[in-house]
């Protein structure tokens, strides 16, 4: 079973940022937590992960609560491209267990 | 940058007929890993291999096998197949075994007839 909740789904205008929120309150002290989007039936893409401190990359930011228990992905500048499936996933072992993820819409 | 490579990209099988699918990882990387996505469902893990031993198990069937090659490609193999396992298969892989990111193939679209 997923471990983790999302919302269901998000709307974002072009070029503001998407703030995606997640809920892990039972992750235990050394599963990391991942964010993957998948854009229609293409294979997820990896986008960032990590364990308590937050994270940036060219692709987006993690903010993770100093509890664990929930986390932010934060798109800076979402654009059209960035409509897709967005999955917060806590890493069991070699187990990337999906949840039903956020469908993010970018609207114009 | 090269990706991992899965073949074939499509594939249609009649009930009880056999399927293998095939998944080359990307370059140096030597853990793969095997995921089902379901029409309308979220992938599932079903089977992962680390230096050519298995390494952890999910929700996979009986019915399936698997295993990694000492190039580091991995097939996995589907018998007496069902309408239920139409679904898309992917594959992924990682340098190392632990928390290191997984990179997802394109997939395998598996139709059961």
């Amino acid at each position: 079973d997923a471990k983790t909740t999302q919302p269901t789904s998000m709307d974002c205008a072009e070029g503001r940022a998407a703030n995606l929120p997640c809920n892990h309150s039972t992750i235990s002290g050394n599963e990391y937590v991942y964010w993957y989007r998948q854009i229609h039936s293409q294979g997820p893409q990896y986008i960032i992960h990590g364990l308590k401190n937050n994270e940036t990359n060219e692709m987006a930011s993690l903010i993770i609560t100093e509890d664990r228990k929930s986390s932010t992905l934060i798109l800076p500048h979402a654009t059209l491209r960035d409509t897709a499936v967005y999955y917060c996933i806590v890493r069991v072992g070699d187990k990337l267990i999906f949840g039903t993820g956020t469908r993010l819409q970018v609207f114009p | 940058a090269a990706g991992v490579i899965q073949s074939p990209r499509h594939l249609i099988k009649e009930k009880r007929e056999t399927a293998t699918l095939k998944c080359y990882p990307i370059p140096r990387h030597d853990t793969v890993y095997w995921y089902q996505q379901g029409p309308g469902q979220d992938p599932q893990f079903l089977i992962s291999f680390y230096e050519k031993m298995q390494s952890d198990k999910g929700s996979i069937p009986d019915r399936f096998s698997a295993q990694q090659f000492s190039d580091y490609h991995s097939e996995l193999n589907m018998s007496s197949l069902e309408l239920g396992d139409s679904a898309l298969y992917f594959c992924a892989s990682s340098w190392g075994h632990g928390d290191n990111e997984q990179f997802f193939g394109p997939g395998t679209r598996l139709t059961v007839l």
